[in-house]
């Protein structure tokens, strides 16, 4: 399968910092990528869809000048969390959908804590 | 995007074929029934999707019934790396327009047991 990659792979914080993560799509150009985010024992919530050169889409009850979303190139995203605090700790996983293949791709994920 | 029902836990003996279910008894004729999985700590892993003919790949088949309104993957000889969540999702195909997004429901924990 694709593959995408997310960096950094666990980042730790102080509270009141910004931290930013990475999503590349190593193989594949992704015009669209999706932002989720997973609590423990939870499932994946979708948090908003990148288009590249445009601006994100945002679910509902995601606030999008805590997180903010640049899709400048067709194999790079990225996702600022902006003044994290400990409720922001989490685990983010990017996707990317390969228009050729018609499939989507996950990353590793990027584990937040918040201190 | 039509809604999924999936049962919470399942077991397997190790070897013998893993059935997990999946009721979708809203889907559209024009929605794709695709399987993720998520091993512990890690992102999804694309399994295998349909439409409405039975599919089989190197890792698994899916068998959705002739009304749509359920399937089920079919893990023919599952091993302890198959321990995982099972996502079972609903989605419209993206050549229409759409975003495309994939929404996860809660997905059923597989443990495969030796």
């Amino acid at each position: 399968g694709a593959v995408v990659s997310q960096h950094p792979s666990r980042v730790i914080c102080k509270s009141g910092t910004s931290v930013k993560i990475e999503c590349r799509s190593l193989d594949f150009q992704a015009t669209t990528m999706f932002w989720y985010r997973q609590f423990p024992k939870q499932s994946l919530m979708l948090m908003a869809t990148s288009n590249e050169g445009s601006k994100a889409t945002y679910e509902q009850g995601v606030e999008k000048d805590k997180f903010l979303i640049n899709h400048a190139s067709l194999t790079l995203s990225t996702l600022t969390v902006t003044s994290a605090h400990p409720e922001d700790s989490s685990f983010y996983i990017c996707s990317a959908r390969d228009l050729e293949r018609n499939e989507q791709f996950f990353g590793p994920g990027t584990r937040l804590t918040v201190l | 995007d039509a809604k999924t029902t999936q049962p919470p836990s399942m077991d397997c003996a190790e070897g013998r074929a893993a059935n997990l279910p999946c009721n979708h008894s809203t889907i559209s004729g024009n929605e794709y029934v695709y399987w993720y999985r998520q091993i512990h700590s890690q992102g999804p892993q694309y399994i295998i999707h349909g439409l409405k003919n039975n599919e089989t790949n190197e890792m698994a088949s899916l068998i959705i019934t002739e009304d749509r309104k359920s399937s089920t993957l079919i893990l023919p000889h599952a091993t302890l790396r198959d321990t995982a969540v099972y996502y079972c999702i609903v989605r419209v195909a993206v050549i229409l327009g759409n975003t495309g997004k994939l929404i996860f429901g809660q997905g059923t924990t597989l443990q495969v047991k030796p």
